[in-house]
């Protein structure tokens, strides 16, 4: 299957800062897809990206559809203490999904 | 109304035992998934189910069976529960393809099952 390599694992950060964090495909995507999952609830999917070079936004965040097909890139600009969660790649189709990023906010 | 809801949401539990965790979707979905998420946060499909038919069965054990009564509902049922089926699982449903051919998942709260 699709391997998904996502990176950084893990971010603390302070209040007010931007975050950035990518994934990376071994095949070719035709869509990437972003999810959050807030402590204790299940993931909610952010963004949805459908073809290369795509670049889409939703409030504060912002995510790009690499060229190549095999990565994206999840930028959050401004963080807020909600912004607290794991954030999720995944593909199209192979239900799997990458590692995780756990996003920590410092007030 | 919750879209996908699951139940119990906290289940603990002797070594040894069966135990079943129940989910139903009312959205209209014709995909439902069973997903395990680790003490690492790792979130991995175990089982998918299109129309009542297995369509996804990832390396799990036999002891997991998931039974698809009709589309709105993919139950887990899990005997003979070890020490390592502690964690939580996710259920989630999709529409196939639905956005430009991508499944889009809609996930459930989640089952926090203890195997002490």
């Amino acid at each position: 299957g699709q391997q998904l390599n996502q990176s950084p694992q893990s971010m603390f950060i302070q209040e007010g800062e931007d975050v950035s964090m990518n994934c990376t495909s071994s095949s070719i995507f035709n869509t990437w897809l972003w999810y959050k999952q807030d402590p204790g609830e299940g993931p909610v999917l952010l963004i949805a990206l459908y073809k290369a070079g795509e670049l889409t936004s939703n409030g504060r965040l912002t995510a790009q559809f690499g060229i190549t097909r095999k990565d994206s890139f999840l930028n959050i600009s401004a963080s807020i203490p909600s912004d607290v969660g794991i954030y999720f790649c995944a593909g199209p189709n192979d239900m799997r999904f990458g590692a995780g990023t756990r996003l920590t906010v410092k007030p | 109304d919750t879209a996908v809801s699951q139940t119990p949401k906290y289940l603990v539990t002797q070594m040894g035992n069966d135990k079943s965790i129940k989910c139903e979707q009312n959205l209209g979905h014709d995909t439902m998934y069973w997903y395990k998420q680790d003490s690492k946060k790792f979130l991995k499909i175990m089982f998918s189910y299109n129309n009542k038919e297995l369509i996804i069965n990832e390396t799990v054990p036999n002891r997991f069976s998931p039974k698809s009564p009709d589309k709105a509902h993919l139950n887990l049922h899990i005997n003979s529960l070890e020490l390592g089926d502690s964690a939580v699982y996710f259920c989630a449903s999709s529409r196939r393809g639905s956005i430009a051919g991508a499944n889009v998942l809609t996930f459930g709260a989640g089952s926090r099952l203890t195997v002490l």
